[in-house]
């Protein structure tokens, strides 16, 4: 049974920290992974994707790695800002078919 | 990208009422949708896949008489959680893959709350 944690569970820094969020998969044979961005109450907000065969996927100040090998992703925030400050979850596709097992969560918070 | 509306975003019932929460593929038809529940400071975990034409599959340990999954069209799913009760507050969410299959859509949420 895929399991995917996160590290670290919650995350404190003041404004203009470069961050680092971790996240790990218990079975390697993953379709794809997905980063969302949850705000408290909130729906999921897509912020990058990565496909088995990638390695890194960027946007804006976001980029993520994806070491399918070791079961590992990273997600580096640069110049963090106070917009930041959410729960952060990563996602593994056991297959193409989009079903999605979710990590455990990293909650940020970003100070002025 | 693809728009996945779900509604209510939040709603309030007795114990004992039951409530429909529905998931709207916009721009895009979806065989399959997929139902998700988040428990407070809690991640999503899947409940059941709704399959359009045919019957849902449920995750183990979700009753299948409770969470009613219908899916008869190609973009609307419906979830109707029967005879609520306070443990079934939660937040659940639906989501419906590209017609590629390269990721997936979610609807916003709805918020359940059971008083």
């Amino acid at each position: 049974k895929q399991e995917v944690t996160q590290i670290p569970a919650a995350l404190s820094v003041p404004e203009g920290e470069n961050l680092v969020l971790n996240c790990s998969f218990t079975d390697s044979a993953i379709y794809n992974l997905q980063w969302f961005r949850q705000d408290p109450g909130k729906g999921l907000t897509s912020l990058l994707l990565i496909q088995s065969s990638q390695r890194e996927q960027t946007s804006g100040r976001l980029n993520a790695s994806l070491d399918k090998s070791s079961g590992r992703s990273t997600l580096y925030i640069a110049a963090s800002q106070p917009g930041d400050s959410a729960t952060y979850l990563c996602a593994v596709s056991p297959t193409g078919f989009q079903k999605l097992v979710f990590g455990t969560g990293t909650r940020l918070l970003v100070s002025p | 990208g693809a728009v996945v509306s779900q509604h209510p975003s939040w709603v309030i019932c007795k114990s004992g009422t039951s409530v429909k929460i529905e998931c709207r593929s916009l721009d895009f038809q979806a065989t399959t949708m997929f139902w998700y529940r988040q428990f407070p400071k809690q991640s999503l975990m899947l409940m059941a896949t709704s399959n359009e034409g045919s019957k849902a599959t449920y995750e183990q340990g979700v009753e299948k008489d409770k969470f009613l999954i219908n899916h008869a069209s190609l973009t609307l799913s419906t979830l109707t959680v029967t005879s609520a009760h306070p443990e079934d507050s939660s937040f659940y969410i639906c989501s419906a893959p590209a017609i590629s299959n390269t990721e997936a859509f979610f609807g916003q949420g709805t918020r359940l709350t059971v008083v």
